[in-house]
């Protein structure tokens, strides 16, 4: 089944270890996004992709990054993790910039807990 | 700045109406979208208007008003498997969505 694949799905870490989260779309969409949820709050933009090659800084950044190296794959990685970044991280994609469909589709989430 | 407001939650019995209202403030706006997420798991799409207006798709309908800066999404005939939360998300002139917190809806028989 078409769709996006994230992993992994759970995973606790200790404060200050480097963390990534991998994210692979087999829909051949140009635009992946990162984001995060926390309890009261809407999902928050953390990076973005509008094209392989290409990324951007979204809503909240900092203690993030990103890398499209090409159209299926957006990894997100934690330098250092902290306590702070105990969420659940969501990637997606959609088939345009404009969303002129839409419509963005999204991981099944990674639940990070930072200790 | 750019804000949204919508319930924290809302609860409904089974076989009435909901609606769901989302209330924005924007500079810029490019569409008002709907999304369905149930307990630990993603979100998914159920709406998108530009345009003022209803949309409606099957038991689930959709309105938009840009001078208002209103949303509302009806749902109708509510069955127990709506129980979820329903997140209004703008998007604002530079294509970037904003979401709202999300409305945890409960469905009692």
């Amino acid at each position: 089944i078409a769709g996006i694949t994230q992993a992994p799905t759970s995973q606790i870490l200790a404060a200050g270890r480097r963390m990534t989260l991998r994210c692979t779309q087999d829909m051949r969409h140009n635009a992946m996004y990162w984001y995060r949820q926390d309890l009261g709050l809407g999902l928050r933009l953390i990076h973005y992709s509008n094209t392989a090659g290409t990324t951007g800084k979204g809503e909240v950044p900092d203690g993030y990054s990103v890398s499209r190296a090409n159209t299926d794959d957006f990894p997100l990685t934690l330098a250092s993790a902290v306590p702070s970044q105990t969420s659940v991280y969501f990637c997606a994609s959609s088939d345009s910039v404009d969303f002129n469909t839409g419509e963005l589709f999204f991981g099944e989430g990674s639940r990070l807990t930072v200790l | 700045g750019q804000n949204i407001d919508q319930p924290t939650e809302m609860t409904a019995t089974e076989g009435a109406i909901v609606q769901i209202n989302c209330t924005y403030q924007t500079s810029g706006f490019n569409g008002l979208f709907w999304y369905q997420q149930h307990a630990g798991e993603a979100p998914t799409f159920l709406s998108y208007n530009v345009l003022d207006g209803l949309e409606e798709k099957g038991r689930f309908s959709s309105f938009l008003s840009r001078s208002k800066g209103y949303s509302y999404l009806l749902l109708k005939e509510l069955q127990m498997k709506d129980s979820a939360s329903y997140l209004c998300a703008l998007m604002d002139s530079n294509y970037q969505l904003i979401w709202g917190a999300g409305t945890k809806l409960i469905i009692k028989p």
